[in-house]
Order: structure tokens, then sequence, then C-alpha cells
């Protein structure tokens, strides 16, 4: 079974400094890796994802992520953090070897940011 | 840019009532999804659908629920009897049929409240 863990219920960190949101999780094979983003009453928006290849992986709104394989992480990273980050943020992950058919996803229990001016 | 739709956004019924919740997925998506998420937990799994058939459900996909695509661009969910329990947010998703897109589109939701 997969699964997904956010250590963190909220972080914070003042405008301007860089943020981090840690993720770990757990496949029986090799992960599809996701970050999404809730605002509050808004549906889920995918920010980005791993696959393969490089480890660093970059997305929307200057979001990364780094695909640490023997740490078994994903943490969401920002050099410089906006108040308008601040929303509701979920790591997800598929397990490519789920089986033929099998697209589901894993949430974590999503890491509440907030950004202080 | 493409999106997910979801009607209604906010749904209210008594206990023991059908509902059916609507979705328009991004129009070249093949692979369609409903996840829910109750007040204050994680996102949770319940049904994948592909070729007009299911082709994932997890445990809390009973009986009392059902999909549907009934027509070219609309995707349903129903339940039947609803309970307190099925108060929710309700996200219907989406995703393209190549290899590596497995990203999955989300619509706003919907918010189920059962009286």
């Amino acid at each position: 079974a997969q699964s997904v863990a956010q250590p963190e219920d909220q972080v914070n960190v003042a405008e301007g400094n860089p943020l981090t949101v840690k993720c770990t999780y757990s496949v029986s094979g090799n992960p599809y890796l996701f970050w999404y983003v809730q605002y509050p009453n808004r549906g889920l928006q995918f920010l980005l994802k791993y696959i393969t290849g490089d480890n660093l992986v970059k997305g929307s709104y200057g979001f990364e992520a780094e695909f640490n394989k023997s740490q078994t992480s994903f943490h969401l990273k920002k050099p410089s953090a906006l108040v308008s980050d601040s929303a509701l943020y979920f790591c997800a992950v598929r397990d490519i070897y789920s089986g033929a058919g099998s697209y589901q996803l894993t949430f974590g229990k999503g890491t509440k940011l907030s950004v202080i001016p | 840019e493409p999106e997910v739709t979801q009607t209604p956004s906010h749904q209210v019924t008594q206990m023991g009532q059908e509902v059916i919740l609507r979705c328009v997925p991004i129009s070249n998506h093949l692979y369609f999804y409903w996840y829910r998420q109750i007040l204050g937990q994680k996102v949770e799994f319940l049904v994948s659908f592909y070729n007009n058939e299911i082709s994932e459900k997890s445990e809390i996909f009973d009986d009392q629920f059902s999909v549907e695509r009934p027509d070219g661009s609309n995707f349903t969910l129903k339940i039947r009897s609803t309970k307190l329990e099925d108060s929710a947010m309700y996200f219907c998703a989406s995703s393209e049929s190549s290899g590596s897109s497995y990203e999955q589109y989300f619509g706003p939701g919907t918010r189920l409240t059962v009286t």
C-alpha cells in the first residue's frame, strides 16, 4: 500500500524568506510524486510532479521540489516566499507498480503554509 | 486554460435522499476520478473511470455510490441514500491517457451537506 506523510500541520515563514514544506512517502515500487495547492474555497491546483529524471523539479509560481530516493522524501521549496503563497499544500503519490489501470493518488493530510508580511 | 468544472458548488440534502453531483472533465482527457475530503481530513480516493467503466474503487465506494458518463462531456457521482457521514467536499478530476502525463486536474469541488 502507498502512503504519504506530511509531518507539519502548519509552517510559518516571513515574506521573502525561503520556505520548505516536507513530504515523505512509502510505496512498494517506484513513485510518481505530486504537489498540489488548495486556496480557500477552491479546488486542488497542480503545482509540480516527479516522474523520472532530474531529482530537482520545477513547477508553477516559482516552486520546486527535490526527490530523494534514499530518504523517500519529496520536499517542496521556494527561495523567496510571498504572502500570496499562503494556502494548504498537499503532497500525493502514485505507485507505478500498483497495477494496470490504477491511477489513484494517495494524499498527505496537508500542510497549512502561512507567509507573514 | 481548460478546467474541470463541477455543479452545484454546494448541495444540501436530507439523510436518505439521493444526490447527483456533476462534473465536466477537460475535453481531451480520458480518465476520470472522484475524491472526497471530509472537513479537516485528507483527500481520499473514491473511484476512477475509463472507457465507460470503473477501473478502480476504494472501500469507501460501496453500493450506495455509482458513477456514470451519460454523454460525451458529463461525469456524475450518485449517492443513492445519503448518510450524515457523506457530508464532505467532493472533487472530480481528470487526466490524459498519455504515458507521463499522470497529473490529475481537479475541479473546484461540490460541498455536500447532509442534514
